[in-house]
């Protein structure tokens, strides 16, 4: 069965640091691969995806993912975390490769923390 | 202009009680969720629903029933909430699995 692992609950950087949050998948084929962005009290943003292609993707706010397929991972890189940065990210595969019911499987989340 | 939206986005009940949530979509998705986030911020699907087909996620009490009067709206019924139910529901939408999803603010449901 498809799963997700995000192995770290918290992380704390400091600010203007750079930043690696680790997501790996069990999935019977190439996947499509998304991280998202929860921040406090709001709802999940799309950062960025992956479905094929350019292994190394670019996402919004300054985020990066790359594809490896020899780790089963997708993880999530940014040069210099800014305060605002500070939330919880999601790593998540559809439940249904190829189907037109993506229904996504979450990792538990990690939860950034960014000192000053 | 909002892409997903939900109303209401606080919901305070008593147990027993039946209350619903509503979630509308602009953007002409074919393909409308509903999810459930817990308290420890874990994000699990409850129901999918696409022209007319509804995907049912079996670990779904039948209290919960989603409803679609039409590809923009996907609203959520609960009968006899339970101390449990306490959680923020999410509606999202997509239009294909390589786009990814959009998620609506969420409905923050707390059963008293």
């Amino acid at each position: 069965a498809q799963s997700v692992t995000q192995p770290d609950i918290h992380i704390t950087v400091s600010e203007g640091a750079s930043l690696e949050l680790r997501c790996n998948y069990s999935y019977g084929a190439t996947p499509y691969l998304f991280w998202y962005v929860q921040s406090p009290g709001q709802g999940l943003q799309l950062l960025l995806k992956y479905f094929s292609g350019d292994t190394l993707v670019q996402g919004i706010k300054g985020f990066e993912a790359e594809f490896k397929r020899s780790q089963s991972s997708f993880n999530l890189r940014k040069p210099s975390v800014h305060w605002s940065d500070a939330a919880e990210y999601f790593c998540a595969v559809p439940m249904n490769y190829g189907g037109s019911q993506g229904n996504l499987i979450f990792g538990k989340g990690t939860k950034l923390s960014v000192k000053p | 202009d909002t892409a997903v939206s939900q109303t209401p986005k606080y919901l305070v009940t008593q147990m027993g009680n039946d209350k619903s949530i509503k979630c509308e979509q602009n953007l002409g998705h074919d393909t409308m969720y509903w999810y459930k986030q817990d308290s420890k911020k874990f994000l699990k699907i409850m129901f999918s629903y696409n022209n007319k087909e509804l995907i049912i996620n079996e670990t779904v009490p039948n209290r919960f029933s989603p409803k679609s009067p039409d590809k923009a709206h996907l609203n959520l019924h609960i009968n006899s909430l339970e101390l449990g139910d306490s959680a923020v529901y999410f509606c999202a939408s997509s239009q294909q699995t390589s786009s990814g999803q959009f998620f609506g603010p969420g409905t923050r449901l707390t059963v008293l």
